[in-house]
């Protein structure tokens, strides 16, 4: 089955704590992104990467970091959480040649 | 300066009638695409529908069209024959520089549908 999984999918840690939120797709896309929901505010991408090596920030990239050496998995690293980063966390990934993105199930975290 | 909105937080409607949610946008950009996505209660996101900057005719998928008027810049979805599965939340998206194929994505703040039987 063609999916975006992420794990965990829900966390709860404290501030300060590394974590980091893994990401993978099964569909061999070559472009993966990272959102977070919060109420009020809608989407907004945190990192994007069009390919293997190459990632970009997206409009709220501080706090964050990420990482792409393989196609299928691209993880999200919270250096030193804050209590502000908590959120509802989407990876998502499309075929450059496809307008869909597809979207994992969410990662639901709380920073303490 | 927001470059998506959705005016409406939330909307009602009655079961079999058509809504339209509305969606306006802002871009310079002169290669661009318009999506909306479903989340149910249920918290994941689901495509709905696609139009291209360039593309003549409205987009529609099934009871979804989507209302391009562009030099009004707006892109309204509109659900014909509403079921009480529609309920959920609603987002208007954006992707631009579509022609270098960038990956940024810019969501609106969504509008929470609540079709009542």
């Amino acid at each position: 089955e063609a999916q975006v999984t992420q794990n965990p999918r829900y966390l709860i840690t404290v501030t300060g704590k590394k974590l980091t939120v893994t990401c993978s797709q099964n569909m061999n896309h070559e472009y993966m992104s990272w959102y977070r929901q919060d109420p009020g505010l809608g989407l907004r991408q945190i990192y994007y990467s069009m390919n293997v090596e190459v990632t970009d920030k997206g409009d709220v990239p501080e706090g964050y970091k990420v990482s792409r050496k393989e196609k299928r998995n691209f993880p999200l690293i919270l250096e030193s959480p804050s209590p502000n980063q908590t959120s509802l966390y989407f990876c998502a990934s499309r075929a450059p040649s496809y307008n869909e993105q597809f979207f994992g199930p969410g990662t639901r975290l709380t920073v303490l | 300066a927001q470059k998506i909105t959705q005016t409406q937080p939330g909307m009602f409607v009655q079961e079999k009638e058509a809504v339209t949610l509305d969606c306006t946008y802002d871009t310079s950009d002169p290669s661009y695409g318009l999506f909306w996505y479903k989340q149910p209660s249920s918290g994941e996101m689901i495509f709905l529908i696609y139009q291209g900057s360039y593309d003549q005719q409205n987009a529609t998928e099934g009871r979804y069209s989507l209302n391009f008027q562009k030099a009004r810049k707006s892109a309204n979805l509109v659900i014909s024959a509403s079921q009480l599965g529609d309920s959920a939340m609603y987002f208007c998206a954006m992707r631009e520089g579509q022609a270098s194929g960038t990956y940024k994505y810019i969501f609106g703040t969504g509008t929470r549908l609540k079709v009542l039987a």
